[in-house]
This record gives structure tokens, sequence and C-alpha cells, in this order.
């Protein structure tokens, strides 16, 4: 069966720096998510991108975010300089076609120092 | 403001006894509701999409249901291997792709 797949599933950085986390959709999906989820609190959303570009993001997703599907299979979230605050997992997720079920990768836990 | 509230937090169940966990949500309109299963560390898993008020879907132990202003996941006889937290998420209306989630119930079923 298709999944999502992420990649590093932990990455640990110090604060300041860049961070790229990167995700493999589910093939002729259509719709690309990225959500977080602090320790103990909600999953949020992030941002949402279709058609090679971002149809919708939060106020979360600020100026040091920023999301690419570089090759037609990768869809990566960067943020270019971390914060303590950005300590969370990350999950990517996938939509064949809008307002159906979204499929979620397993995350990247993104711990920073 | 689109709201999704669970409850309860934590529930503690022995093997064979069965619950509901509910889902109650505050939108403008619903497109869709959603119900996942989230292990300790691992990303939601989907179970379920409900569309309208009446709508019921089934898989295995768990049943969800859907009214206009709250969705409810039955657990017959549940297992210790349901143990598990389980999220529920709306599809608000609007022309918005997000899922807005709730918090989860965190569900331990003792043998």
């Amino acid at each position: 069966e298709p999944e999502v797949t992420q990649t590093p599933s932990h990455q640990v950085t110090q604060m300041g720096q860049e961070v790229i986390l990167r995700c493999v959709p589910i093939s002729n999906h259509l719709y690309f998510y990225w959500y977080r989820q602090i320790l103990g609190q909600k999953v949020e959303f992030l941002v949402s991108f279709y058609n090679n570009e971002i149809s919708e993001k939060s106020e979360i997703f600020d100026d040091q975010f920023s999301v690419e599907r570089p090759d037609g299979s990768n869809f990566t979230l960067k943020i270019r300089s971390t914060k303590l605050e950005d300590s969370a997992m990350y999950f990517c997720a996938s939509e064949p076609d809008s307002y159906n079920e979204q499929f979620f990768g397993p995350g990247t836990r993104l711990t920073v120092l | 403001e689109d709201q999704v509230t669970q409850s309860p937090e934590a529930l503690r169940l022995q093997e064979g006894e069965s619950s509901s966990l509910n889902c109650s949500y505050t939108v403008s309109g619903l497109r869709g509701l959603f119900w996942y299963r989230q292990d300790p560390g691992k990303g939601p898993e989907f179970l379920f999409t409900l569309y309208s008020a009446g709508e019921e879907k089934e898989k295995e132990r768990l049943k969800a249901t859907l009214t206009k202003k709250e969705s409810f996941l039955h657990i017959t006889a549940p297992k210790p291997e349901d143990s598990a937290t389980y999220l529920c998420a709306v599809h608000p209306q609007g022309g918005s792709e997000k899922l807005v989630f709730g918090k989860g119930t965190k569900l331990t079923v003792n043998p």
C-alpha cells in the first residue's frame, strides 16, 4: 500500500541553523501539506501546496519557513534560522484531491538546542 | 473561529469493555469530519471520513457516527492493541483545505 515517507526521522540542530525536512508524498496525489505537533499539543496546520505553489499558510508559517517541490516527487520544508520554539514533530501529508482524506507520514522530530 | 473539542482527554478500559469517544465541533460549515489513530511518536493514521449528519462508518471494532454538532467513535469489545490516541479533525467550509484537529483522546486498554 502506498505511503508517505519522511526523512530524517530525528533531526537535532543548534538555534539559528537552517534545517530541511524531506517528504515523499504518495504518487499521483495532488495536494501536499505540512503540519506540526508540539509535544502534548494539537496537530497544527502550517502550509498547503498545490499546482507548484502555496495555496494556504497559517500565521506560524512566517518568512523563516519555505516549501519546495524540487523534482516532482520530493516535497521539502525549510526553516532558515531555527528557534527553540520550533522544536516539534513535523508531519507531511498528501491528498489525492481536494477535501478528501489526508494521508500522513511518520514525522520528523526536530529538536532545537 | 473553527474549533474541535474531544472528550475525555484520557480513557482507561478493560479488554472487552465497550465505550465511546466524543468529538464536538464548532465550524462555519462542515465539508468533512475525519478520525485518525496516532501511536506514540508516529504520524496520524487515517480511519474514517464522515460527510453528513446520520452517516456511520465501521471498521473492525470501531464505528464512527456523525450528528450536526458532534461525532462519536464507538469502540466495541476493545483489545490492548486498540490502545492509542484517537484524533478528530474537520475540514471546514469556506475554501480552506487545512484540517483542524482536536487534542485527541488517549485510550488505554488493559488486558
